[in-house]
């Protein structure tokens, strides 16, 4: 079975703090990305990353930066947390080959509370 | 651009009846669409798809066309659950990216017994 795991479910953390959004996923996928999710906003593509130590910015970077070390781990990082980053952050890989959609599979998603 | 717009919930019905969750979408050329559901304290999970235009997509009693000439994609189902309480996300991807989805703001169903 497909699994992506994130590190924490529920995070709070203070305005100023470093913190570190991990994500793992056991299928050997090339492709990793993180989300956040909003009320009325639906998904916003943050970072992703198509290789090991690769990656490129989505639709909303600022306020954030990624790490991809090894294939099956991809860290969100938030250098100095403010309160408008409190939200749901998902997590999802895909694989790019061979005919076919590209489908990505979401970990279960980490609420962070900034405050 | 590319976007997708979903109706806006939530959207109450009662079990057994007939579900529509309008999706359209402006992309260039011919995308693959989506509809991903996400059930309360879960990550999204891929409900069904489709690849090119007239293709119907269909799962777990939800069906999907992807209509070239209305630019729509309309999610269905004949009569729903309880169980179906959930929030539903229409997406695309485009063809000259690999990589990237990109996500109505989603349509919340609350089904009553």
């Amino acid at each position: 079975d497909v699994k992506v795991t994130q590190s924490s479910r529920y995070l709070v953390k203070r305005t100023g703090e470093k913190v570190f959004l991990e994500c793992v996923q056991d299928m050997d996928h090339e492709n990793m990305f993180w989300y956040r999710q909003d009320p009325g906003l639906g998904l916003r593509l943050i970072y992703f990353s198509y290789d090991v130590k690769m990656k490129e910015k989505g639709d909303i970077p600022e306020g954030y930066s990624v790490s991809r070390e090894k294939k099956e781990r991809f860290s969100l990082i938030l250098e100095s947390a403010s309160t408008n980053q409190t939200s749901m952050y998902l997590c999802a890989s895909s694989s790019p080959g061979g005919v076919g959609s590209y489908e990505q599979y979401f970990g279960p998603g980490t609420r962070l509370t900034v405050t | 651009g590319n976007s997708v717009t979903q109706m806006e919930g939530p959207v109450t019905l009662s079990e057994e009846a007939f579900l529509t969750i309008n999706c359209t979408y402006t992309a260039t050329g011919y995308p693959s669409l989506f509809w991903y559901v996400q059930y309360p304290g879960e990550g999204l999970q891929l409900l069904l798809k489709a690849t090119k235009a007239d293709d119907k997509g269909s799962n777990k009693g939800f069906e999907a066309t992807y209509r070239k000439e209305t630019t729509s994609f309309h999610l269905e189902k004949g009569s729903v659950q309880v169980s179906d309480s959930a929030v539903y996300f229409c997406a695309l991807r485009r063809m000259d990216s690999s990589y990237k989805l990109i996500f109505g703001s989603g349509t919340r169903l609350l089904v009553r017994p």
